[in-house]
């Protein structure tokens, strides 16, 4: 069965500090990963969009990376803000014309 | 470019009814995906519309049913609503079959 998890469920960090997400999955025969921006009752803003073939990817202060041999992900966020604020979920894209399947999410609270 | 549109943006329904949402894709964008997404958890694949026709389908009663348009718009209609369908609806379009771009979902409330 295909499945992402996602730890820690919670995370509250000050203000200024670099943190990193993780993401695991399953099933190694990945096509992509990608992550998303959950702010509370709004939908989903992706952020960062990795290739089974490639080992990172960045935009401006997040940083992901992807090693399928060990079926995990991780979002690194530099320089945390209070603006990062928001739910981060990883989803695992599988095959063509396929579904994402999702983690539960991490919630992130940067604190002033 | 408008994105992805989804309306309403909210529903209140009692237990038995019937509810239909509805979505329009990004502009270019032919295949559509519905996710459901209970409070404090990931969106769970409800079904995916391509050329009209439905492409894969996640593990949902058939209470859950869809359409989709000549011009890629889609429905979502669920029947005899349960409690347990209370949730964040969210539609997602592509067309290159990897990336998904994803509306503003609906919230729908069952009591």
């Amino acid at each position: 069965k295909q499945e992402v998890t996602q730890i820690p469920a919670a995370l509250s960090v000050p203000e200024g500090e670099n943190l990193v997400l993780n993401c695991s999955f399953t099933d190694s025969a990945i096509y992509n990963l990608q992550w998303f921006r959950q702010d509370p009752g709004k939908g989903l803003t992706s952020l960062l969009l990795i290739q089974s073939s490639q080992r990172e990817q960045t935009s401006g202060r997040l940083n992901a990376s992807l090693d399928k041999s060990s079926g995990r992900s991780t979002l690194y966020i530099a320089a945390s803000q209070p603006g990062d604020s928001a739910t981060y979920l990883c989803a695992a894209f599988y095959n063509q014309g396929g579904k994402l399947i999702f983690g539960q999410g991490t919630e992130l609270s940067v604190k002033p | 470019d408008a994105g992805v549109t989804q309306s309403p943006t909210h529903l209140i329904k009692t237990r038995g009814q019937q509810v239909t949402l509805r979505c329009s894709p990004k502009s270019g964008h032919d295949t559509v995906s519905w996710y459901q997404q209970a409070l404090g958890q990931g969106p769970q694949f409800i079904f995916q519309y391509y050329e009209e026709e439905e492409r894969q389908r996640g593990n949902f009663p058939d209470r859950f049913s869809g359409h989709q348009f000549p011009n890629y718009s889609s429905e979502l209609n669920v029947n005899a609503l349960l409690l347990g369908d209370s949730a964040l609806y969210l539609c997602a379009s592509s067309n290159d079959e990897e990336t998904q771009y994803f509306g503003p979902g609906t919230r729908l409330l069952v009591l």
